[in-house]
């Protein structure tokens, strides 16, 4: 497919383990940024890479989580140490290029986080 | 601190009618805004966009209008389909940040027959 495509679909994690959550971009797509969303919320920024570089992390809420992008395709969200406030859906969202006003965000189908 | 607002929940038309999604921003410095549809376990999906230097845009049954005076969009979906049934989230972006996003807490659109 052309699409994002993020795995796991869906994670259950005790509190207190570490997960990984996986964005596979469009290929080819410059820029990728990491969402989360709470239910019955909209999805909040958390970070932002152009190719492998992390521009922008600002929206990180904790230094529990991480975020890599080593060879500027495929990137990694970590949660370190798992919260009940850490359930949420992660969304991905891939873009051609560096420019939001002519480019599109498209995102994945994201992963369901469950901390128990 | 909100900066995209969606105030109205949910809305019901019946299918053929105008469907109206309201959206109102605080922050003067996003320059583009966009609307996107989300259906149950899927991510949301791109629908039409507005540069701030535009009052509107339309895309077949979808249009966009911006009132930057008022920092007021809506988006009318003209004729409802029962498929048009999902979330709607409005977004903004702005230069800063790789232009990221700022998203408004989604409308439940309803098309009944």
């Amino acid at each position: 497919g052309a699409g994002v495509s993020q795995s796991p679909r869906y994670k259950v994690a005790k509190r207190g383990q570490d997960v990984a959550l996986r964005c596979d971009p469009i290929s080819g797509h410059v820029s990728l940024f990491w969402y989360q969303q709470a239910l019955g919320q909209g999805p909040e920024f958390l970070t932002y890479f152009q190719n492998e570089a992390q521009l922008d992390k600002s929206g990180l809420p904790s230094d529990r989580f991480f975020a890599e992008r080593p060879e500027g395709s495929v990137s990694t969200l970590k949660i370190q140490r798992t919260q009940q406030e850490d359930s949420a859906v992660y969304l991905c969202a891939s873009r051609l290029g560096t420019s939001g006003s002519t480019d599109t965000q498209y995102f994945g189908p994201g992963t369901r986080l469950t901390v128990l | 601190d909100q900066q995209v607002k969606q105030n109205s929940p949910s809305l019901s038309v019946q299918e053929g009618r105008i469907s109206i999604l309201n959206c109102d921003y605080t922050n003067s410095m996003f320059d583009y805004f966009l609307w996107y549809k989300k259906y149950p376990a899927e991510g949301p999906t791109f629908l039409i966009s507005i540069s701030s230097i535009k009052d509107k845009n339309e895309d077949g049954r979808f249009t966009v209008f911006l009132n930057k005076s008022a920092k007021h969009l809506s988006l009318h979906i003209v004729p409802s389909q029962p498929g048009d049934s999902a979330v709607y989230f409005c977004a903004a972006g702005g230069k800063g940040g790789g232009n990221k996003l700022t998203f408004g807490t989604g409308t439940q659109l309803k098309v009944e027959l």
